[in-house]
């Protein structure tokens, strides 16, 4: 079974600060990982798609990086906006016979305060 | 507006009605998703359907019946369900070749679906 983590469950910034979180998967097998930010009564919306071990993408204050052979993926938030306040989501594709199936972690919750 | 287009938003149904929720995409993509975003779960994959054939089944309850009649319609037709399943129902589209994982997911904004 596939199992994607992500930490913290949730997190509170002051306005201006920069943070980051986690998302782990299994390091076997890898074939990409996705991040998703979902703010609320919203549908979530792509962020990034890495592929390359060492990948390391950015848009605007945003960036994450990737370690496929310790299965880690970092989201960094660079002086947190208010709205930037959202549901941070990870997802691994796993397949089995040849069905694409997106595993999602729980998320990291970020609040961002004025 | 993320081209993949759900209705309704909301429901409340009682547990012997016979409900659907519908998804529209007009991305053009080959493969649509039903997912159930239950409270302080993760998003979890219920259907997944591929040029209209069902791929995926996670293990779902009978309870839920999906129905794909082209590729850019999907239904979710639901019957005696139960008040455990009320939860988000989110619809999603992606363009899929095999062995290529990069392309991205497109949501819906979801139906919220309330059993009383």
């Amino acid at each position: 079974i596939l199992n994607v983590e992500q930490s913290p469950q949730s997190l509170h910034v002051q306005e201006g600060d920069s943070t980051n979180f986690t998302c782990s998967f299994p390091s076997s097998n890898f074939y990409a990982l996705h991040w998703y930010r979902w703010e609320t009564a919203k549908s979530p919306e792509a962020l990034f798609v890495m592929t390359l071990n060492g990948d390391e993408k950015k848009k605007g204050r945003i960036s994450a990086t990737l370690n496929t052979k310790e299965g880690y993926s970092y989201l960094y938030i660079k002086g947190s906006q208010p709205e930037d306040s959202a549901t941070y989501l990870c997802a691994f594709p796993g397949t089995t016979s040849g069905t694409y199936k997106y595993i999602f972690g729980t998320g990291t919750r970020l609040k961002v305060l004025a | 507006e993320t081209g993949v287009t759900q209705t309704p938003r909301h429901l409340v149904m009682g547990m012997t009605n016979k409900k659907s929720l519908k998804c529209e995409q007009h991305l053009g993509h080959n493969a649509m998703y039903w997912y159930k975003q239950s409270a302080k779960k993760p998003l979890e994959l219920m259907f997944v359907y591929n040029f209209k054939e069902q791929t995926e089944n996670n293990s779902v309850p009978s309870r839920f019946s999906p129905e794909c009649p082209n590729s850019s319609h999907l239904f979710l037709h639901l019957h005696t369900l139960q008040p455990e399943d009320s939860a988000l129902y989110l619809c999603a589209s992606s363009q899929v070749f095999r062995g290529d994982y990069g392309n991205t997911i497109y949501f819906g904004e979801g139906s919220w679906l309330t059993v009383v």
